[in-house]
């Protein structure tokens, strides 16, 4: 599968505490993006890094790529309890075609 | 306001009666997506369309149909379905595959 993939799968942390999720792929992307999904309900986009970036920030989340390692990390810092959710990745590969491809998430529980 | 609508938004079903999910947006994307969600598999993408007429095979299109006939709608038609299409499905709609993915609120889809 051309998925990329989440590490780790769960996360349980205290509010104000910060949540580090990684996402991993396989081949070549022109962008990565962060995307959260609460309970059930649709993806909401955070976040997007082209491949000739390496950090971006937005509010308390720092996103970082490392095209050699083929691999991302997400930051939320002073988690608050309304961060739980689960957050995938999502990668649209070199390929030739048009696909976009997302992981299978990270469960973020951010205990108050 | 911006936004993507599925609909039924939950459809209890019977093996082999052809059902069709709507979705539309108002936002002039030209790129539509449809996702199935399933536990420990994530995302998986069925079927994209990069514009009208223009459609192509996701991960996983088997016994699956899409047309895209006008910009904004972009339905999901399944002809027999059956238990195994028992997901939690999602429309998304972006300028291109290179861009934040809108998604809909999801449609909870039980085949019996």
């Amino acid at each position: 599968s051309q998925q990329g993939e989440e590490d780790p799968q769960a996360l349980s942390i205290q509010e104000g505490e910060n949540a580090t999720m990684n996402c991993s792929y396989k081949t070549s992307i022109n962008n990565l993006q962060w995307y959260r999904q609460n309970s059930g309900r649709g993806l909401v986009h955070l976040i997007l890094i082209r491949s000739n970036e390496r950090e971006k920030h937005s509010g308390r989340l720092r996103v970082t790529l490392d095209t050699s390692k083929k691999s991302s990390s997400l930051l939320i810092t002073a988690s608050r309890a309304a961060d739980t959710a689960s957050y995938f990745c999502a990668t649209d590969f070199q390929t030739g075609a048009n696909n976009l491809f997302f992981g299978t998430g990270t469960r973020l529980t951010v205990i108050p | 306001e911006a936004q993507v609508t599925q609909n039924p938004r939950y459809l209890i079903t019977v093996t082999g009666k052809k059902l069709t999910v709507t979705c539309s947006q108002n936002m002039n994307h030209e790129y539509m997506s449809w996702y199935r969600q399933d536990p420990g598999l994530g995302l998986r993408q069925i079927y994209y369309s990069m514009n009208v007429e223009v459609t192509d095979k996701g991960d996983v299109p088997e016994g699956y149909k899409v047309s895209r006939k006008e910009k904004r709608n972009f339905p999901l038609i399944l002809e027999s379905p059956s238990p195994n299409q028992t997901s939690l499905y999602f429309c998304a709609s972006s300028l291109s595959e290179y861009n934040e993915q809108f998604f809909g609120p999801g449609t909870r889809l039980t085949v019996l």
